[in-house]
């Protein structure tokens, strides 16, 4: 079974300009979660779809986010105008959703994103 | 709000055993996570806990103390491929969203 898949694996962008990141989630998975860990710091969430809907976007730091989940497959997160302090690695993970309790998150292995 | 400690990196010999701790303050408590991850890679489910005591699994075992906030992952016979990151992470009160520690890098050395 493939595992949740990101894309690209690095990214080198100028302030200013805008990246689009990409996450498949592990097929049958109804959850993605899109989570950035900048240098030094711990891994962060940003936010959760259940399906197409956001279901919690509160760690998103702000406007210049935007997250999308068009038919409940694959995610976009855009960074749109992008800024030095958003140079990190952004992750994704899924789960199968159902009870806290027993719902795991799988992690993708991330995408560099570097702001000059 | 929650708040995870874990010690910032540990070092142990090629066959030894180590415990790497987590200590968490959360306000609502649904379970811990351990997590492994390689320079580069994904972080990798090792291990779940919601009740107290410990898990085992191979080499790998997770305890939990609820009322101490505390939680620990023991890993035996290690081997060069443990050298890793470990990250223990807790779900929200009421939220899958999880909050992770800073991870614990561990060298093993032969």
């Amino acid at each position: 079974e493939a595992g949740v898949t990101q894309f690209p694996s690095h990214s080198v962008i100028e302030k200013g300009q805008t990246v689009t990141l990409r996450c498949d989630p592990i097929s049958g998975h109804d959850n993605l979660y899109w989570y950035r860990r900048v240098m030094g710091k711990e891994i962060k969430f940003l936010l959760h779809f259940v399906k197409e809907s956001k279901q919690d976007e509160s760690g998103m730091p702000n406007n210049r986010f935007l997250a999308e989940r068009t038919g409940g497959t694959y995610s976009t997160l855009k960074v749109q105008p992008a800024e030095l302090e958003d140079s990190g690695v952004y992750f994704c993970a899924s789960s199968q959703g159902g009870s806290i309790f027993t719902d795991t998150q799988y992690f993708g292995p991330g995408t560099r994103l570097t702001v000059l | 709000g929650q708040n995870i400690d874990q010690p910032t990196e540990m070092t142990a010999t090629e066959g030894a055993i180590v415990q790497i701790n987590c200590t968490y303050q959360t306000s609502g408590f649904n379970g811990l996570f351990w997590y492994q991850q390689h320079a580069g890679e994904a972080p990798t489910f090792l291990s779940y806990n919601v009740l107290d005591g410990l898990e085992e699994k191979g080499r790998f075992s997770s305890f939990l103390s609820r009322s101490k906030g505390y939680s620990y992952l023991l890993l035996k016979e290690l081997q060069m491929k443990d050298s890793a990151s470990y990250l223990c992470a807790v779900p929200g009160a009421g939220s899958y969203q999880l909050t992770f520690g800073k991870g614990t890098k561990l060298s093993v050395i032969p």
